[in-house]
C-alpha cells in the first residue's frame, strides 16, 4: 500500500491565484515528520515545509502553508499568490520509523504544477 | 556555506559493472541519506547513515551498499549494475536525523547511466 499518495499528477493555476496540492498518508507510528519539497526542472530538490505529528498549529512558511488534518491523514500544501517561478514538482514526504528506531523517508510521485501567466 | 556536494555529476557505466557515488554533507550535518529517483518517479530511500551507523534502509537489493566516513561524508556502492539502475542518485543531509522535524538538504545529483 502507498504510504504516500499524491493524486494530482499535474495542476494549473493562474499567476497571483491560490493552489491547494493534495497529499494523504499512512503511518502507524505515532511520532512522524511531514515535509514538501519543490524541484524545478533543474533537478534540484528544495525544502519548503515541516509539518510534526504532534504540531497543533498549521505550519506556515512565507507563501506556503500545511493544512494538516491529522484524523483524515492528510497534508495539503497551499501556495498563495502563486508566481511564475512556482513551476515544478512538488512532493509530500514523511519521516517515520521514530518508535522503531529504523528511520525511512518516504515520498510521494509528485504533483507538477503549472503557473500560467 | 556549501551545501550538500556529490561527486561524479554524470557517470556511464556498462552492466555488470560496479560504481562508487560520492557525498559530502554541509558542514555541521551529520546524518546522510541515499535516494534513487527515476525519470519521472518520486526519490525511493535507499539508505540513512547517522554517526557512521546504518540507521534506515529501504527496499534495495544487497547490490547497494553504503558506508560513512569519520568526516561524515558518505560513499553509495553499486554492484553487478542492471540498465534499470539507471537514475538520478540523490544524497541528502541533516543535522541529526534522529528528529522527526529535521528538513534534509539535497544534493544537486548523480545522474547513472548504464549502457
Amino acid at each position: 500500500a502507498q504510504k504516500i499518495t499524491q493524486t494530482q499528477p499535474g495542476m494549473f493555476v493562474q499567476e497571483k491565484e491560490a493552489v491547494t496540492l493534495d497529499c494523504t498518508y499512512d503511518t502507524s507510528d505515532q511520532s512522524y515528520g511531514l515535509f514538501w519539497y519543490k524541484q524545478p526542472s533543474s533537478g534540484e530538490m528544495i525544502f519548503l515545509i515541516y509539518q510534526g505529528s504532534y504540531d497543533e498549529q498549521n505550519a506556515t512558511e512565507g507563501r506556503y502553508s500545511l493544512n494538516f488534518q491529522k484524523a483524515r491523514k492528510s497534508a495539503n500544501l497551499v501556495i498563495s499568490a502563486s508566481q511564475l517561478g512556482d513551476s515544478a514538482m512538488y512532493f509530500c514526504a514523511m519521516r517515520e520509523g521514530f518508535t522503531s528506531g529504523t528511520y525511512k523517508y518516504i515520498f510521494g510521485t509528485g504533483t507538477r504544477l503549472k503557473v500560467l501567466a | 556555506d556549501a551545501g550538500v556536494t556529490q561527486s561524479p555529476t554524470h557517470l556511464i557505466k556498462t552492466r555488470g559493472q560496479h560504481v562508487t557515488l560520492r557525498c559530502s554533507p554541509i558542514s555541521g550535518h551529520k546524518s546522510v541519506s541515499w535516494y534513487q529517483q527515476v525519470l519521472g518517479q518520486g526519490p525511493q530511500f535507499i539508505f540513512q547513515y547517522y554517526e557512521k551507523e546504518e540507521r534506515g534502509r529501504g527496499n534495495f537489493p544487497d547490490r547497494f551498499s553504503a558506508r560513512q566516513f569519520p568526516n561524515y561524508s558518505s560513499e553509495l556502492n553499486v554492484n553487478a549494475l542492471l540498465l534499470g539502475d539507471s537514475a538520478l542518485y540523490l544524497c541528502a543531509s541533516s543535522t541529526t536525523g534522529t528528529l522527526s522535524n529535521q528538513p534534509q538538504h539535497f544534493g544537486d545529483g548523480t545522474r547513472l547511466s548504464i549502457l
